[in-house]
């Protein structure tokens, strides 16, 4: 099976410019989460989803990000306008929850972001 | 709120040798779960190991144990015959349900040759 999937892999861009980091989740999958990681601050919880619906938002930093799931296939994690102190290595996680699961989340490879 | 916390930021491990990881929680909970992530230099997150806090044994996972000790809050990784491939960051995550898992800060581990 194909793990998560997160494009690009890599993205420069300059500050003021819109950037959209996308995510694949493991299908079968009814749990989505975008993280951001960094040096100072680790490993992040932006917000998640279940069955393509958010349901916490609370640790989105600001207006300028935003998260939308269209389908239980595909999320996107939009910024703008981009910042350079929003350079960070961004990553999607799935999983699925059922009776007995313990509930562990599969990461994507990351999206490292660099805003100049 | 559960905290996380690695007090060990870099351990040094001779390979073929065994390394224990440290990490503790704060939760009040009775119910949770516990997970050991790896971390390369690709950056990809992977899952090494997973502890269900109602299960009183200790998960193994190949050359990877844990020692959970639910009273203290505690939950250690240890790495058996350390290879060259175990070098990258080791993160300890808590989990609950689902809605918000909780991460150390990691712990950098080398392997020397």
């Amino acid at each position: 099976d194909a793990g998560v999937i997160q494009s690009p892999r890599h993205e420069v861009t300059e500050m003021g410019q819109e950037v959209t980091l996308r995510c694949k989740p493991i299908s079968g999958h009814d749990y989505l989460f975008w993280y951001r990681q960094t040096m100072m601050r680790g490993l992040e919880l932006l917000i998640y989803f279940n069955n393509n619906v958010p349901i916490d938002d609370s640790g989105m930093p600001e207006d300028r990000f935003s998260a939308k799931m269209p389908n239980a296939s595909f999320s996107t994690l939009k910024i703008q306008p981009s910042e350079p102190r929003d350079s960070a290595v961004y990553f999607c996680a799935s999983s699925r929850v059922w009776r007995g699961s313990s509930y562990e989340q599969y990461f994507g490879p990351g999206t490292r972001l660099t805003v100049t | 709120a559960q905290t996380v916390t690695q007090s060990q930021p870099e351990m040094s491990v001779q390979e073929a040798e065994t390394v224990t990881l440290s990490c503790t929680y704060d939760t009040s909970e009775s119910d949770y779960y516990l997970f050991w992530y790896k971390q390369p230099p690709s950056r990809q997150m992977i899952l090494v190991i997973r502890q269900e806090a109602y299960k009183q044994q200790n998960a193994t996972e190949n050359r990877f144990s844990v020692n959970f000790q639910k009273a203290a809050k505690s939950f250690s990784l240890k790495i058996s015959d350390s290879q060259l491939g175990d070098a990258a960051m080791y993160f300890c995550a808590y989990n609950r349900y689902n809605n918000d898992m909780r991460f150390g800060a990691g712990t950098r581990l080398t392997v020397k040759p």
